[in-house]
């Protein structure tokens, strides 16, 4: 079926250490990602998006790569901190246009940063 | 802070009862969808409302329904209420339909008994 979903429920990282999560989608339509933050009590706090016309896009801290052929999204964090420790989702919009599918999102990893 | 406000913070209802929550899109912001997340889940979209009529809905029965008011806020209701509805309801404002990034409020809790 279409999904999107996420290969660990958990990672634990060293503060300071490079994290990357990782992201599966099965709907090769798909053609508009994002990753959310999610602190607990909170609503999703956009971190970054890319479109399925390009393969990597930075912000600060942050790198997402989308790899089309394997149908394959990670987020790389760099630096850890503290403040990073949250649930981490990716998502999809499957109109480029955005549109009244709304976004399909993944189970989530859940970061922990140990210090 | 996303500008996104949502009420009541929390909200403990039982079983057949009906339900209504509230959400103040961001300023400038005509687009507002609601998403369902149960424990340990990601966000299910329940349905998108641009400029006061439902948009799109996703995999939900008609007793969730929703109503958008000239201002842009929005109503989300439940009724019959069934013990699988407990979760955190999510609201997120877009700048315009067709617009991709959503700005998700801090959500209603809602717990069934």
């Amino acid at each position: 079926g279409e999904s999107v979903g996420l290969h660990l429920p958990t990672l634990s990282v060293q503060e300071g250490d490079n994290s990357i999560i990782n992201c599966a989608y099965s709907n090769s339509a798909s053609d508009y990602f994002i990753w959310y933050k999610q602190e607990s009590g909170k609503g999703p706090q956009f971190i970054i998006d890319i479109r399925s016309n390009m393969d990597k896009r930075q912000g600060q801290r942050v790198t997402v790569l989308l790899n089309k052929t394997v149908k394959h999204l990670s987020l790389q964090i760099a630096a850890t901190q503290p403040g990073d420790s949250a649930v981490y989702f990716c998502a999809e919009n499957r109109r480029s246009g955005g549109g009244a599918d709304g976004l399909t999102f993944g189970k989530g990893t859940h970061l922990i940063i140990q210090p | 802070e996303t500008g996104v406000t949502q009420s009541p913070t929390h909200l403990i209802k039982t079983r057949g009862q009906q339900v209504t929550l509230r959400c103040s899109s961001q300023s400038g912001h005509n687009t507002v969808s609601w998403y369902q997340q149960a424990l340990g889940q990601g966000p299910q979209f329940i349905f998108q409302y641009y400029r006061e009529e439902e948009n799109g809905r996703g995999n939900f029965p008609p007793r969730f329904s929703g109503l958008q008011f000239p201002n842009y806020s929005s109503e989300l209701n439940v009724n019959a209420l069934e013990l699988d509805d407990s979760a955190l309801y999510l609201c997120a404002s877009s700048l315009d339909f067709g617009d991709n990034e959503q700005f998700f409020g801090p959500g209603t809790r809602l717990t069934v008994l």
